[in-house]
């Protein structure tokens, strides 16, 4: 078992609509959460980061962990064309030498 | 403008011809990492360094091997590719200063696509 699980889509939605994306992860020892987006050619880059539980809030994106559940989810509201990509989830116990990845979840917003 | 440079960026080789893969940054930081991607499985470490001189293997490193001689650079050496070895490759950074938090701040490369026939 991967111990970050992340459904890979692909997710087609359109214009407008809100977007939720999960992952679940089985160490309970992870208490640093990021999500990371990646567009077509380029590298990963970060869009969220959270520390243990709750939400953060970041203009139209919604990083949301709940560690009682070992389930992670970002919401992105009114998506738009340009949110297309492949988004990361990724955790850590500590320091990027353990961090891991979701396996990327492909996002398309059509107009 | 701060960034991580791979080089190359696409690459076609035959099995057993050595090859390196270039990495290099310009934000002064401390950890580096390879990461190769492939379908359905995701980012997955293959060494990582800590500073100068210091690696450490990730969770995939058989088949690699890394120096880091300069702060700055990492390059990735594939001694004897082979077929499996066909992926997109990631160099990323991060700044140890700001603790654990900052560590988790990858800035990665713009990735290194390699075809071994």
């Amino acid at each position: 078992q991967k111990e970050v699980e992340q459904d890979p889509g692909p997710l087609s939605v359109p214009e407008g609509a809100i977007v939720s994306l999960n992952c679940t992860y089985s160490n309970s020892a992870f208490q640093y959460f990021m999500w990371y987006r990646q567009y077509s050619r380029k590298g990963p880059e970060l869009l969220m980061y959270t520390y243990s539980s709750g939400n953060k809030e970041d203009g139209r994106f919604t990083a949301q962990v709940d560690k009682s559940s070992k389930y992670i989810s970002l919401f992105i509201r009114d998506s738009q064309p340009s949110d297309s990509a492949t988004y990361l989830c990724a955790t850590s116990s500590g320091s990027a030498r353990q961090l891991t990845f979701g396996s990327g979840t492909q996002l398309t917003v059509l107009p | 403008e701060a960034q991580v440079t791979q080089n190359p960026r696409y690459l076609i080789t035959v099995t057993g011809k050595k090859l390196t893969v270039t990495c290099s940054q310009n934000m002064n930081h401390e950890y580096m990492s390879w990461y190769r991607q492939d379908p359905g499985l995701g980012l997955r470490q293959i060494y990582y360094s800590m500073n100068v001189e210091v690696t450490d293997k990730g969770d995939v490193p058989e088949g690699y091997k890394v120096s880091r001689k300069e702060k700055r650079n990492f390059p990735l050496i594939l001694e004897s590719p082979s077929p499996n070895q066909t992926s997109l490759y990631f160099c990323a950074s991060s700044f140890r200063g700001a603790g654990a938090a900052g560590a988790n701040v990858l800035t990665f490369g713009a990735g290194s696509r390699l075809t071994v026939l």
